[in-house]
């Protein structure tokens, strides 16, 4: 697999349900990020992570954490979430510094 | 405030047709500026960024900071061209990338 990855592409939970994003890059990139992607709104930054550590933290609520373990790996964990988190959230990988990011394809995430 | 302002949420045009595809910007310091793409079923991609001065697939985008615009331009467009279309700005030491909302469009055979 090359490129950006991300799993589960779709994702359906409750709102007591405690569950994971996972992204992984293929491209060497030592900066991570996580976006949402809400309908009628503008992609916007979560959490930006270089050389594994977080360095950015858009106000984003504790009900979202982050956790990179190296720099290929970006999970998002997901416990209590309300059905205005439901949305596609899309990670991205870079160069830190770098001036391309590349995204993957994106979790469905349905909060119910 | 970093904004990156977007007002077109369709824009359709015939092929052949010249195409403009708008996007302001409001940010403090020397912004570097991108266009990205989704076409459909892929994933989001970078099309083209100001500091290269480049074309790809016939686009072109000038950085104009009196206006503090960045608008992309196609002379003729194509079917294929139809997707959607994110301006978005760099601003900071993180990295961090500020989109728009985006315009989808729509060339008409």
């Amino acid at each position: 697999e090359t490129g950006v990855t991300q799993t589960p592409r779709h994702l359906v939970m409750g709102m007591t349900n405690k569950k994971s994003l996972k992204c992984e890059q293929h491209l060497g990139h030592n900066a991570m990020y996580w976006y949402k992607q809400s309908a009628k709104k503008p992609l916007e930054l979560m959490f930006v992570y270089s050389l594994e550590e977080r360095v950015e933290n858009n106000s984003v609520p504790s009900r979202f954490s982050p956790e990179c373990p190296n720099s290929s790996h970006l999970f998002l964990h997901l416990h209590t979430l309300q059905p205005e988190d439901s949305a596609l959230y899309l990670c991205a990988s870079s160069q830190a510094g770098g001036n391309e990011q590349f995204f993957g394809p994106g979790t469905r995430l349905t909060v119910l | 405030a970093q904004r990156v302002t977007q007002p077109e949420k369709l824009l359709s045009v015939f092929k052949g047709a010249p195409v403009e595809l708008k996007c302001n910007y409001s940010y403090s310091g020397s912004p570097e500026l991108f266009w990205y793409v989704q076409y459909s079923r892929q994933r989001l991609q970078l099309l083209l960024r100001h500091i290269s001065r480049e074309s790809i697939k016939g686009f072109t985008a000038d950085l104009n900071k009196g206006e503090t615009s960045f608008h992309l331009k196609k002379p003729f467009a194509q079917e294929e061209d139809s997707a959607m279309y994110y301006c978005a700005l760099r601003g900071g030491a993180t990295n961090k990338l500020i989109f728009g909302t985006g315009t989808l469009l729509a060339v008409q055979p």
